[in-house]
């Protein structure tokens, strides 16, 4: 199959801890991303990688850190968890910019930090 | 910066036309796309738009798009039970390198039997 996959689908920890989301995808894409979704259910960009490369960082403590060892992974990995970092995380992967495809989706990480 | 909008919830009958209705700030966006998101899953992509076209028909899906007032919606028509879902409307910009997606705060789509 064809996809985006992301690994744990979910994810229970203490405060504190330190813990890291792996993300593949086999379509070829360049660029590969994380989104965050509330509890709210908004969804915000939080890191872009375009062949290894980072080319988009918001406002995102520094305890988050990607990384990407080839255009076909991309890892995030979250040290000193905080109860705000409970969420769903999303990986996504695009083809190269000026192509209509949109964005296709993992099927979510759930992270509960307690 | 980028902001987009949509209403939180939408009711409707099944059997019903349903629309759901999204504004957007970039005017250089190139391409509008709609989301799908069913309980506890990933987000699915329904349709997308072009920036230089003001429709787009896709079997029960119609997008309109108002570049003008920077509006978009999504016509569902013949609405169905299993179109409960959250919806997403997202506008596509350039960033350096790269782009990115900018996401609405979704619609609850509710389809009432």
């Amino acid at each position: 199959d064809t996809a985006v996959s992301q690994t744990p689908k979910y994810l229970v920890t203490q405060m504190g801890n330190d813990k890291s989301i792996k993300c593949e995808q086999n379509l070829g894409h360049d660029t590969m991303y994380w989104y965050k979704q509330d509890s709210k259910k908004f969804l915000k960009i939080m890191f872009s990688y375009n062949n290894k490369e980072l080319i988009i960082n918001e406002t995102v403590p520094n305890r988050f850190s990607p990384k990407s060892p080839d255009k076909a992974h991309l890892n995030l990995h979250i040290n000193s968890l905080e109860l705000g970092d409970s969420a769903v995380y999303f990986c996504a992967s695009s083809p190269r910019r000026g192509r209509r495809d949109g964005y296709t989706f993992g099927s979510g990480t759930r992270l509960t930090v307690v | 910066g980028e902001d987009v909008e949509q209403s939180l919830f939408l009711s409707v009958r099944e059997g019903d036309s349903s629309v759901i209705n999204c504004t957007y700030t970039d005017s250089s966006s190139t391409y509008l796309y709609w989301y799908k998101q069913e309980p506890g899953a990933g987000l699915q992509l329904l349709t997308y738009i072009f920036s230089n076209m003001d429709m787009k028909q896709d079997q029960r899906l119609t997008v309109l798009l108002n570049k003008k007032d920077k509006h978009l919606s999504l016509r569902i028509a013949d609405t169905q039970t299993g179109d409960s879902a959250i919806y997403f409307c997202a506008e596509r910009t350039a960033v350096g390198a790269g782009n990115m997606l900018t996401f609405g705060g979704g619609t609850r789509l509710m389809v009432k039997p």
